[in-house]
Formats: structure tokens, sequence, C-alpha cells
């Protein structure tokens, strides 16, 4: 099967910018996460979708993150205005059912300067 | 919500020695512990996980150990390779939320 597709894999803006991620899980499975992993921690979790509703976001900085799943399958994330502490890799994961394993992308890396 | 720490943050071994990671969770609701790896420039990856109703999982050279009493969990891999080489992250699940939270890391390096 396919694996989760990520884009882009990299980039680099200047703070206050805008930057958008896409996500593309995996063919059926109906969860998909994004996660924040900064450098030399584990990732933590910034929102989660069943299908297209959210069912946890209360680790996302509403603030300045927002994310969307349109017709359950592809999701963005979006970080506007950009700060220096939002330089991390940015995860997207989907799993099948509640405890199935979770199956990542590669990720994005997010520079900000 | 959940506490996962993870020791040690880095482990540096010769090639067939047995590496061993360790962790422990905060949660004693926490039912559901998945080790993942990370090789550079990936997402990590699920290599073994193991529910609160068993002891101990094994899978060829990886295996892992629960101690629901003590509240800590680990990785063992024994007759380690070179491409064992990466990032470990251990976590934990259940109780009020099934989203695995993650420990920090453990790097394992291992010389050839």
């Amino acid at each position: 099967e396919a694996g989760v597709a990520q884009s882009p894999r990299y980039k680099i803006i200047e703070k206050r910018q805008s930057v958008a991620f896409w996500c593309n899980p995996i063919s059926g499975h109906a969860t998909l996460y994004w996660y924040q992993q900064i450098l030399g921690q584990g990732p933590k979790l910034l929102i989660q979708f069943q299908n297209n509703g959210v069912v946890d976001d209360s680790q996302l900085p509403k603030d300045r993150f927002s994310a969307e799943r349109l017709k359950g399958v592809d999701s963005t994330l979006k970080i506007q205005p950009a700060k220096l502490e939002d330089s991390a890799v940015y995860l997207c994961a989907s799993s099948l059912a509640d405890y199935s394993p979770l199956h990542f992308g590669n990720g994005t890396r997010l520079t900000v300067t | 919500g959940e506490n996962v720490e993870q020791h040690p943050s880095t482990l540096s071994v010769q090639e067939g020695d047995s590496a061993v990671i360790k962790c422990t969770y905060s949660d004693s609701a926490s039912n559901y512990f998945p080790w993942y790896k990370q090789e550079l420039g990936k997402g990590p990856q699920l290599i073994i996980d193991i529910r609160s109703n068993v002891g101990e999982k094994k899978d060829q050279r990886i295996a892992v150990t629960l101690n629901k009493t003590a509240k800590h969990f680990s990785l063992h891999i024994t007759e380690t390779q070179p491409e064992d080489s990466a990032v470990y992250f251990c976590a934990a699940a259940g109780g009020g939320s099934y989203i695995p939270t993650f420990g920090r890391g453990t790097s394992l390096i291992v010389h050839p």
C-alpha cells in the first residue's frame, strides 16, 4: 500500500510569513493526525481528525495555526504568522482505527528565520 | 495528561551487543505501548507494540517488556547491527485517550 504522502519536504520562511503543509493519508484510514517534532524531542500532537471532523485540537495554537480536512481525505496545516519557535518537522500520520498503529509520512522540515 | 520519560537519550554499542531502552509513564490507565524507530529524514515507523494484558512480546531480535505495577516498559534489541542505528521512541496511550504520547527519544548508535 502507498504510504502517507506529505509535501513539501522542506520549507524556509521568514518570521511573520505564512506557510501551508499538505498531507494525503493511507487510503481507507479514517483518522489523521498532525504532529510537531522539535529537534531532539518526540512528536507532539497538534490536531486529530476523524473523517473530516476534529476530535482533539487542544494542543493547537489556534491564534496562528489552523488545519482542515476536506472530504475526509487530504488535509492541510497552515501557520500564519510564523514565529521562530515554529521551526520543526511537521509530521502527518494516519491510522485505521482506535489503538491501531500510526503510519507516519516523512514530514515537512520548516525553518523560520 | 500522560507523561512519558525515556532513558538514555543516547546509547552507543558495538555491533553484536545488546541494547536496552527504558521508559516510564504516569497514567496508570494507559494500556497500549508502541515503539517507533525513526531514521534520518524519515517519519517514525512502528517496530513493536504491547498491550497491558501482556507482560512481554518478542519479534525476532526485538523484545518489549511491561511492568504495570511499576509503570515502566523497556525495549530490548539483541545482536545489534549497524542498520539498527536510529532514534527510538517509546509511547503510551489509553485511559482518557488512545492517542499515544511520545517520549523524547533515544539515539542508538551501533558501531561496526
